[in-house]
């Protein structure tokens, strides 16, 4: 069964500092990858996705997320996290439209 | 972008009652999606409608506890019925829009509370 495996339930950071947040899928097919946020109180909003080309993909907000598939990862970092960025992260992928799989989910709590 | 307008947005409800929770889209769409996300969890999806056709439920779900309609492409309902303090979750309306190479696109919403 397809999987994705997020290590980390809550990570916990300075403002300013650098963050990652850990992403393992499994699949035997290629897949799209993707990383959904969710604000408090929020529905969750697409913050950036791999579909294929560049394995290194950016946000708008300066998230950018490396797909590695010798690894079978699609981390996601910050190298300066505000504290605005604090929410819930889910990483999720599509097997080419036959299931789509969320993964637990990451709460990041940025501190002042 | 798909604008997806999800109502209620949060309710407390009564053990044994039920409660339908309306999605709405800006445009049509073909596939639209309902998820669970129970609380501290991720999403688990509940079912697939499509407009004309009966939704297509996931392992765990069934249509007795979860009726849903889907008179048009850009309208559908989720009904949580006979509630128990079990299905206090959040319920999430979903789209695909793959033309433009976002997936799924997502509403606000709806927390659900059962006393």
């Amino acid at each position: 069964a397809q999987s994705v495996t997020q290590l980390d339930s809550q990570v916990p950071v300075f403002e300013e500092a650098p963050v990652e947040l850990r992403c393992n899928y499994s699949s035997s097919v290629s897949v799209y990858l993707f990383w959904y946020v969710q604000y408090p109180n929020q529905g969750l909003q697409l913050l950036l996705k791999y579909l294929s080309g560049s394995t290194l993909v950016e946000s708008i907000n300066g998230f950018e997320a490396e797909f590695n598939k010798s690894q079978t990862s699609f981390h996601l970092r910050k190298p300066s996290v505000h504290i605005s960025d604090t929410a819930e992260y889910f990483c999720a992928h599509d097997n080419y439209g036959q299931n789509f799989v969320f993964g637990p989910g990451t709460r990041l709590s940025v501190l002042p | 972008s798909a604008v997806i307008s999800q109502k209620p947005s949060r309710d407390i409800c009564q053990r044994g009652t039920s409660l339908t929770i309306q999605c709405q889209v800006d445009s049509q769409v073909t596939m639209m999606f309902w998820y669970r996300q129970q609380p501290g969890q991720s999403l688990t999806l509940i079912a697939t409608a499509n407009q004309g056709s009966e939704a297509t439920y996931e392992s765990g779900f069934v249509i007795d506890k979860f009726p849903i309609s889907r008179p048009n492409l850009t309208f559908s309902t989720l009904t949580v019925s006979n509630m128990s303090p079990e299905d206090s979750s959040i319920y999430l309306c979903s789209v695909e829009r793959a033309g433009v190479g976002e997936k799924l696109f997502f509403g606000s919403g709806t927390q659900l509370s059962v006393l």
